[in-house]
């Protein structure tokens, strides 16, 4: 079955990065595209950008431009995240969520996402 | 980007009635359009795409129409596992994709 299995909570302060992981399982972690999501405490979500594992391709949401950066390890099957420059509006979960495919094309909906990582940005 | 408004922020239903959410994208997204549902705790789920075609697992009871700027997702005699939040998400124009603030479903 698909699982997108990511890394443990994080408390940072501001000013610094953190590295997110988001692994892969039961399906061909190349054909589809890995997302990033975002969702601060009682808030909605906010799509921050996505990979393409196959190329290492990327698109960011311009807010987070020059803060994000995605990569890939096709041979653990996993996608990263790295966000620096935090800020305490920072604090939220991160999620990963996996695009779902039209045909041999990337939709970009997201049909199966991970448990998340909370992020606690505080000095 | 187009802003997506969804309505009511709360609605209180009684289980075993229905219950109608509403989506409003600030221009057209066609039928690109998909709902989650997200219990507290939980990562979202997906309930529908395309405006209408319900996620593998996902029950009858679920249904989405719509096309354009104006979407709704109905849940037909709420059972206790649906009270939860409703988001709608468009992927017709981007970057960026976005989603609209929620419905929160509530027991009455």
């Amino acid at each position: 079955q698909v699982q997108l299995v990511q890394s443990g909570a994080e408390v940072k302060k501001p000013g610094a990065s953190v590295m997110f992981s988001c692994k892969a399982s039961g399906y061909t972690f190349t054909g589809y595209y890995l997302h990033w999501v975002r969702q601060a405490p009682g808030q909605g979500l906010e799509w921050m950008g996505w990979i393409n594992p196959n190329s290492g391709g990327t698109n960011y949401a311009q807010k987070f431009q020059g803060r994000v950066t995605m990569t890939r390890d096709t041979s653990i099957s996993t996608a990263y995240m790295e966000l620096s420059r935090l800020r305490s509006d920072d604090t939220a979960v991160y999620y990963c969520a996996r695009a779902s495919l039209t045909g041999y094309f990337p939709s970009y909906y997201f049909d199966y996402w991970g448990q998340g990582t909370l992020v606690t940005v505080s000095s | 980007e187009i802003v997506m408004t969804q309505s009511p922020a709360t609605l209180s239903v009684s289980p075993g009635e229905g219950a109608t959410l509403s989506c409003r994208a600030s221009q057209s997204v066609s039928s690109n359009l998909a709902w989650y549902q997200q219990k507290p705790g939980q990562a979202p789920r997906l309930l529908i795409y395309g405006a209408s075609t319900r996620a593998t697992g996902i029950p009858a009871r679920f249904s989405g129409s719509g096309s354009g700027t104006e979407f709704t997702l109905t849940i037909s005699s709420l059972q206790s596992e649906d009270f939860a939040v409703y988001y709608c998400q468009q992927y017709n124009n981007w970057p960026p994709l976005t989603f609209g603030g929620g419905t929160t479903v509530e027991i009455k």
